[in-house]
């Protein structure tokens, strides 16, 4: 089956610093991807579509200049926290579809929790 | 999308059936209703989805009701490892298109 990955599964790191989080479509080839935000005890909450050659498309309220998406193939994009603050501290999870599943379902990554101290 | 309502969290014993409710009465007619479960620190896993049939596969079984405005979502023999957050969420099936989740029930499976 479809399999997305996530690295890396975890992150500390200092404030002010950036942060890359990757997504990667293993098997198979993805023109969209999504990207959500995840705080304790909270539902998944939509940052972003990711869509390969072109620019991501963002979700109300979430700060293009400090989430930089990057898809640049069919199985790779990237989420970049720049200047991190501890209010980004939050669990990050990608998601790509596979056209060639049955479901038209969405896969999702193990995750990526990042805690900016 | 359409919004769903379901029930904040439910318990089940263990090898019992659970069954998970999910109101979504202002469905379009080319919506699709999905099922996914997030067990704790991990990404969201694909259940089951249909559109008006009711659906079976491994996982769970899906049980729409015919004017589609809610379904259930049913675990016929939970184990702890079911313990998890179920996410229903309606939405179309060609790509692109968002997925949008709500609350989501909180299933905790007891021994």
């Amino acid at each position: 089956g479809a399999v997305v990955s996530q690295h890396p599964s975890w992150v500390i790191c200092k404030s002010g610093t950036s942060v890359k989080i990757e997504c990667r479509s293993l098997d198979f080839q993805a023109t969209t991807m999504f990207w959500y935000r995840q705080f304790p005890k909270q539902s998944l909450m939509l940052m972003a579509t990711s869509n390969e050659g072109s620019k991501a498309t963002y979700e109300q309220g979430v700060e293009k200049d400090k989430f930089l998406i990057n898809h640049a193939s069919l199985t790779l994009s990237t989420l970049t926290v720049t200047s991190a603050h501890p209010e980004d501290s939050s669990f990050y999870i990608c998601s790509a579809r596979d056209k060639g599943q049955k479901n038209y379902g969405y896969t999702f990554g193990s995750g990526t929790r990042l805690t900016v101290v | 999308d359409a919004k769903t309502t379901q029930p904040t969290s439910m318990d089940c014993a263990e090898g019992r059936a659970a069954n998970l409710p999910c109101n979504h009465s202002t469905i379009s007619g080319n919506e699709y209703v999905y099922w996914y479960r997030q067990i704790h620190s991990q990404g969201p896993q694909y259940i089951i989805h249909g559109l008006k049939n009711n659906e079976t596969n491994e996982m769970a079984s899906l049980i729409i009701t015919e004017d589609r405005k809610s379904s259930t979502l049913i675990l016929p023999h939970a184990t702890l490892r079911d313990t998890a957050v179920y996410y229903c969420i309606v939405r179309v099936e060609t790509g692109g298109f968002k997925t949008i989740f709500g609350a989501g029930t909180r299933l905790f499976v007891k021994a």
